[in-house]
């Protein structure tokens, strides 16, 4: 059973487009988010929620949406992409917030931008 | 600004070898997690191992084990008996015990190549 999913595991796109990607995880857990590991594998958090509610939102465009209708999605809306944001974009969950909550992450969706 | 240092880029082992991983890092915080994941080529992040910063005793999992010097602010990890399977980059990272929530910060990486 996959704990964290992802789709697409590729996607592969036009500048200017709009495009999300989806997430969710079967563990139960309150917790979850959004980073992005650029192409010197650096990753940085995006977004974290915590029962549908954003408690992380760190210096990211304002074209970056994250939605979350529910505990077990978190779901990133990206308009107008950019050739700068092609990258690996990774979804995580945890138990809660604290810093004690071990996070799981997904397989990962591998974001082209031509 | 919290970072997390890894000054080795690619590290190579033999197969049955024993390597060891290092990561520094920089905080005033003096409780704090620190973590070890390992990316191999099919992009997942998996957790290897984690340890509390008030715990003196350093995690051990099968053949992973951790150096911790907190005083030196340092996290090394150590793979025993070397696998093929164990070919991956690794990434040290820490996480603060603030309210609310923390992200966890990552360092660079580290990419181990086992020799067969």
């Amino acid at each position: 059973d996959t704990a964290v999913s992802q789709t697409p595991k590729y996607l592969v796109t036009q500048m200017g487009n709009d495009k999300s990607i989806k997430c969710e995880q079967n563990l139960g857990h309150d917790t979850m988010y959004w980073y992005k590991q650029d192409s010197k594998k650096f990753l940085k958090i995006m977004f974290s929620y915590n029962n549908k509610e954003l408690i992380i939102n760190e210096t990211v465009p304002n074209r970056f949406s994250p939605k979350s209708p529910d505990k077990a999605h978190l779901n990133l809306h990206i308009n107008s992409l950019e050739l700068g944001d092609s990258a690996v974009y990774f979804c995580a969950s945890s138990q809660g917030a604290l810093f004690t909550d071990t996070q799981y992450f997904g397989p990962g969706t591998r974001l082209t931008v031509l | 600004a919290q970072t997390v240092t890894q000054s080795q880029p690619e590290m190579s082992v033999q197969e049955a070898e024993t390597v060891t991983l290092s990561c520094t890092y920089d905080t005033s915080e003096s409780d704090y997690y620190l973590f070890w994941y390992k990316q191999p080529p099919s992009r997942q992040m998996i957790l290897v191992i984690r340890q509390e910063a008030y715990k003196q005793q350093n995690a051990t999992e099968n053949r992973f084990s951790v150096n911790f010097q907190k005083a030196a602010k340092s996290f090394s990890l150590k793979i025993s008996d070397s696998q093929l399977g164990d070919a991956a980059m690794y990434f040290c990272a820490y996480r603060l015990p603030y309210s609310g929530n923390t992200p966890l910060v990552f360092g660079k990486g580290t990419r181990l190549s086992v020799i067969a």
